[in-house]
């Protein structure tokens, strides 16, 4: 299995509370991205990071930020928790952008519920 | 924002049967049309993968067929077994992020029958 490490792996949080949720990599990837997952929704692109500090917006990106100061650590952080971002968090990597490989992993998830 | 339009929601097919999910998107400059198996509580993982210049790949019992002129892909699953049962996702992709990252379908839950 590839080295994806997603923490917290459950977390229940106040609505209006700061949360931040983790992607640690031992891949050495340059890309890692982070999706939420919603029944009938498939997975929607938060944000990624195609480097150190280089970071872009998904399609849902609204109420999320992100930083990436090492190559290995992806962060996803709530500001102010609210409970439409109750989801289940992925996080993703892969080695180039585009060619004959899509994202090529993904972690075991976050189950976030704010209440 | 690039579409990907997956078909059925859900799928129940007896042990041994054909498993057929589709899915249509609306734009043709892409460089690949992968699908993912997710299992409940794990992450999606990739299955196979087709380029646009092919119109079907084969792994084992899990074919894609592509038809470009209508801009469908399908995920065929041959001799469906219960331990394909799982979600299965399409994605492109997506044009707003330079072919970046993936636009997912919104999945197909197959459930295989013994």
């Amino acid at each position: 299995d590839a080295g994806i490490t997603q923490s917290p792996r459950h977390k229940v949080t106040e609505t209006g509370t700061p949360v931040t949720l983790r992607c640690h990599q031992t891949e050495n990837h340059r890309y890692m991205y982070w999706y939420r997952q919603d029944p009938g929704h498939g997975l929607r692109l938060i944000h990624y990071s195609y480097g150190v500090k280089d970071t872009d917006k998904g399609e849902v990106s609204d109420g999320y930020s992100v930083s990436r100061s090492k190559t290995e650590d992806f962060l996803l952080t709530l500001e102010s928790a609210t409970s439409s971002q109750t989801s289940v968090y992925f996080c993703a990597i892969k080695e180039i952008a585009t060619g004959e490989q899509p994202e090529a992993f993904f972690g075991q998830g976050t189950r976030l519920t704010v209440v | 924002q690039q579409q990907v339009k997956q078909s059925p929601q859900s799928l129940i097919v007896q042990k041994g049967g054909i498993s057929i999910i589709n899915c249509a998107y609306e734009n043709t400059a892409f460089d690949y049309f992968p699908w993912y198996q997710q299992f409940p509580g794990k992450g999606p993982a990739l299955l196979i993968a087709i380029r646009p210049d092919v119109s079907e790949k084969k792994e084992g019992r899990f074919t894609i067929s592509f038809n470009k002129s209508a801009k469908q892909f399908s995920l065929h699953i041959m001799d469906s077994q219960p331990g394909d049962s799982a979600t299965y996702f399409c994605a492109a992709p997506s044009r707003s992020t330079g072919r970046r990252a993936l636009t997912f379908g919104s999945g197909t839950r197959l459930q295989v029958q013994p």
